[in-house]
């Protein structure tokens, strides 16, 4: 079983809708990673948090600890989000990265 | 552009042949990191420096041999590979161990 758990695995949206991703993980953590990678490989780090909400643009990550849950919503998605999201835990003991599959997400015009 | 770069960006390679694949980080960053990505799997964390010291080795196979020869440059050295280890391979830096990571674009190789 993998130590990060992401569902879905597959998400297809109409432009404008509310995009919601989660991400369970069943390690201590230190803080939690939200990625995007596009077609091509390039990744990019979309957020950083160890508690709470946090927002960037159409962007919002939220954490819960003590649930081991975290979500990340898009809100008047766009094409341009289509993407590949990756959540990933710094585990709080080690140096560790866990990683979840990825949620691959295609949002149509 | 996150200031990581990452050369080459495709090699293929023969399963007797030695390569090299190189990274290089231009944000001032301590720690730097090698990520295997194969098709419908998780990241795999390979390798991690710190301050030019290596501080993680997950298991990975003596044919792929990490060095730092500085802090803003890191090599992942390929010898003798199997077809299995075609993958992308993510070169990635941060501040300290633990804080945001910055990914290069990556290297996609293919072992014939």
């Amino acid at each position: 079983k993998n130590e990060v758990e992401q569902s879905p695995q597959n998400l297809t949206a109409q432009e404008g809708e509310f995009i919601t991703i989660n991400c369970s993980y069943s390690v201590g953590i230190s803080a939690l990673h939200w990625l995007q990678q596009h077609p091509g490989g390039g990744i990019v780090s979309l957020f950083m948090l160890s508690s709470g909400k946090k927002k960037h643009g159409r962007l919002i990550a939220t954490i819960n600890i003590q649930e081991k849950h975290s979500s990340l919503h898009i809100t008047a998605s766009h094409p341009r989000d289509s993407a590949v999201y990756i959540c990933a835990v710094s585990a709080s003991t080690g140096n560790q990265f866990y990683f979840g599959t990825g949620t691959s997400l295609t949002v149509i015009p | 552009e996150t200031g990581v770069t990452q050369t080459p960006r495709h090699l293929v390679m023969g399963m007797t042949n030695k390569k090299s694949l190189k990274c290089e980080q231009h944000l001032g960053h301590n720690a730097m990191y090698w990520y295997k990505q194969s098709a419908k799997k998780p990241l795999e964390l390979m390798f991690v420096y710190s301050l030019e010291e290596r501080v993680e080795n997950n298991s990975v196979p003596s044919r792929f041999s990490p060095e730092c020869p500085n802090s803003s440059h890191l090599f992942l050295h390929l010898h003798t590979l199997q077809p299995e280890d075609s993958a992308l391979y993510l070169c990635a830096s941060s501040r300290g161990l633990g804080e945001t990571q910055y990914f290069g674009p990556g290297t996609r190789l293919l072992v014939l």
